[in-house]
Formats: C-alpha cells, structure tokens, sequence
C-alpha cells in the first residue's frame, strides 16, 4: 500500500524558517518524481514543485521559487520541503503526492502568524 | 506557465442530474489533465487521468473529454457522496490546478 505521510507543520512566526518532511513507503521511492501541493483554508489548490528520482531536476511555481526548496533523501525514502522568509500567505495545508499525483499524504498545516 | 480557467465556480444539482464542469487552459495541453475530487477536511482524489482515463476505483458515472485547450469533467447521476470540490490539474508543463469548482445539493 502506498503511503505518504507528512510532518514537521505548526505555528512559525512571520519572516522564519520550516522544514516539513514526507516519508513515503509502499514503493520504490527512487522510481518516481515526487512534488508538494499547498491549500490556504478555504482556498483551492497551489502546485508547489517537483522533483525528479535523483535530484537532477526540480521545478517550482515562479512565485515560489526563491522562496521554497525541494529535496530527498532515496536512502530514507523521504521528501523535503525548506520554507524561508514566511508569511502569512503561506499559510495553508501542505501536502506531498507521488508522480502525476495520484497518491497524496494526509498533509500537514503549517499557521504562520506571531 | 499555464493558466487553467475551471467553471462554474459553484454548482447546485439535486440527486440523479448530469453535471459538467469545464477548464480551459491558456495553451494546448495535449489531453494532459487530471480531474480530482476533495471533500471537506480529505487529501484530493483523483478520479480521472490523461483527460478520460478512470483511475481504478473510479465509479462509471464520471467522465472526461477533451482536446486541444477544452475539456470537460462530468457526473451523470449525482449521488449525495458525489458532494465535494472539484479541480482540473494540467501536467503537460509545469503543473497547475483549476480553481476549483463547489457542487452542493440543490
């Protein structure tokens, strides 16, 4: 059974630093790209980026990509998403999804407010 | 990057209607679009592929059609579990959703 199960949200204050991590197992997780979606409350759905298996090409949203990091770890089977300079646009629903998005973790909120 | 324009917004059926919703994206996406459903406090569900390939699971009453920048997601036969959001994902370039269309009960 595939699983994706995302941590690392909570409370963050405007301007910080968060790092969520995606563990996935079920599959072979270096086989497939791997990419972050986000949701404001009551919004709709915001492609974040991606990455491929071994790291050699990772895409972002324009208007993320100075903000938002994408990485793995195929040896933990993890997906990472580093979050800089915060506010509170960015708070919202972050869920992780394998390949053309058809698996999808539970997600994990991420509130950033002082 | 490519936009998606999803309509209507909002959505009012009663049991039993057809329903359809369309996006319309800001370039030729050679049919790849998914279809997602998401209820309320749930990860999206994807429910159609490649513009009309049900994912397994997927009840016959929901369809895809499509070409060029058109396409259309449909539900023949609303039932109450069909109640939910729902979004179009264009992945023949840097992936984007639709807004997101609301079918509520009538």
């Amino acid at each position: 059974e595939v699983k994706l199960v995302e941590s690392g949200g909570g409370l963050v204050q405007p301007g910080r630093s968060l790092k969520l991590s995606c563990a996935a197992s079920g599959f072979s997780f270096n086989d497939y790209w791997m990419g972050w979606v986000r949701q404001a409350p009551g919004k709709g759905l915001e492609w974040i980026g991606e990455i491929n298996q071994d790291s050699s090409t990772i895409n972002y949203t324009p208007s993320l990509k100075d903000k938002f990091t994408i990485s793995r770890d195929n040896a933990q089977n993890t997906l990472y998403l580093q979050m800089s300079k915060l506010g509170s646009e960015d708070t919202a629903i972050y869920y992780c999804a394998r390949g053309r998005y058809l698996y999808w973790g539970q997600g994990v909120m991420v509130t950033v407010s002082s | 990057d490519i936009q998606m324009t999803q309509s209507p917004p909002s959505l009012s059926a009663s049991l039993g209607d057809k329903v359809t919703i369309t996006c319309q994206a800001s370039q030729n996406i050679n049919k790849y679009i998914a279809w997602y459903q998401q209820k309320p406090g749930k990860a999206p569900r994807q429910l159609i592929r490649y513009t009309s390939t049900l994912v397994s699971g997927t009840p016959s009453r929901f369809s895809g059609s499509g070409s060029g920048r058109d396409y259309s997601f449909s539900i023949s036969n609303v039932e109450s579990e069909d109640i939910a959001s729902y979004y179009c994902l264009q992945y023949d370039n840097l992936p984007t959703f639709g807004g997101g269309t609301k079918l509520e009960l009538k």
